[in-house]
């Protein structure tokens, strides 16, 4: 069965350059989830989207967008990184929000900023 | 705010013993219930939910978990072990839309199967 893809699964940046992930949900997943993973840490959510509209918000930095694309994939922008940026990212997808649905996790994109 | 506990860091257990993960919830209203496995470097794999009807539900590779919400409390429990299950546990919360349309991950207990 199809998965959530995420792209790239590694990816190393320098500080303050901008990097950029992609989520591929589920097919006829409408809601999209970002979640940011640090090194021994719990999954801290991020944003989410529900038919290409922001749905919630979490602690994502000011230096983070995201959006949800027509086709329900979505991207997650990352401007001026710093060294605690370096995490592994998580997408997941879900059929409508979580009132009636259950996430389904991608592997992740793990970002390493030198 | 809602907020999840998983009081064990770590635990150790012998292959082929009983398990048990204990996770404690602190929400408004009966939240949903989620445990998710994830091994060294993967992504996160659900074992199991709970959303309302019958409190013990039964998961994936053999694990079931127990909602008691006298104790505000979610555990997860496999009765023998396998040295495959060595692997990080977050147990997770999600609601009604009031709260939010995200789940709320405990800070994890890591399992270690001893031989």
């Amino acid at each position: 069965a199809a998965g959530v893809i995420q792209s790239p699964r590694h990816l190393i940046k320098e500080k303050r350059e901008t990097a950029t992930l992609k989520c591929y949900p589920i097919p006829r997943h409408d809601t999209v989830y970002w979640y940011q993973q640090g090194p021994g840490q719990d999954p801290q959510f991020l944003i989410s989207f529900y038919e290409k509209m922001q749905s919630d918000k979490g602690s994502i930095p000011d230096r983070f967008s995201a959006q949800q694309f027509s086709d329900y994939h979505s991207e997650l922008n990352m401007s001026s990184l710093e060294l605690g940026d370096s995490a592994l990212y998580f997408c997941a997808s879900s059929i409508g929000q979580l009132l009636t649905g259950e996430l389904f996790f991608g592997e992740g994109s793990r970002l390493t900023v030198l | 705010a809602q907020s999840v506990t998983q009081p064990d860091i770590h635990i150790t257990v012998s292959e082929g013993a009983s398990l048990e993960l204990r996770c404690n919830y602190s929400y408004g209203a009966t939240p949903y219930l989620f445990w998710y496995v994830q091994s060294p470097g993967q992504g996160l794999q659900l074992l199991l939910k709970y959303f309302s009807g019958d409190t013990l539900v039964q998961g994936i590779k053999g694990f079931e978990a127990e909602f008691k919400r006298s104790q505000s409390s979610f555990n997860l429990r496999k009765p023998s072990v396998h040295w495959s299950d060595a692997a990080e546990y977050f147990c997770a919360v999600g609601g009604p839309m009031e709260y939010g349309n995200k789940l709320v991950f405990g800070a994890g207990t890591i399992l270690r199967v001893k031989s």
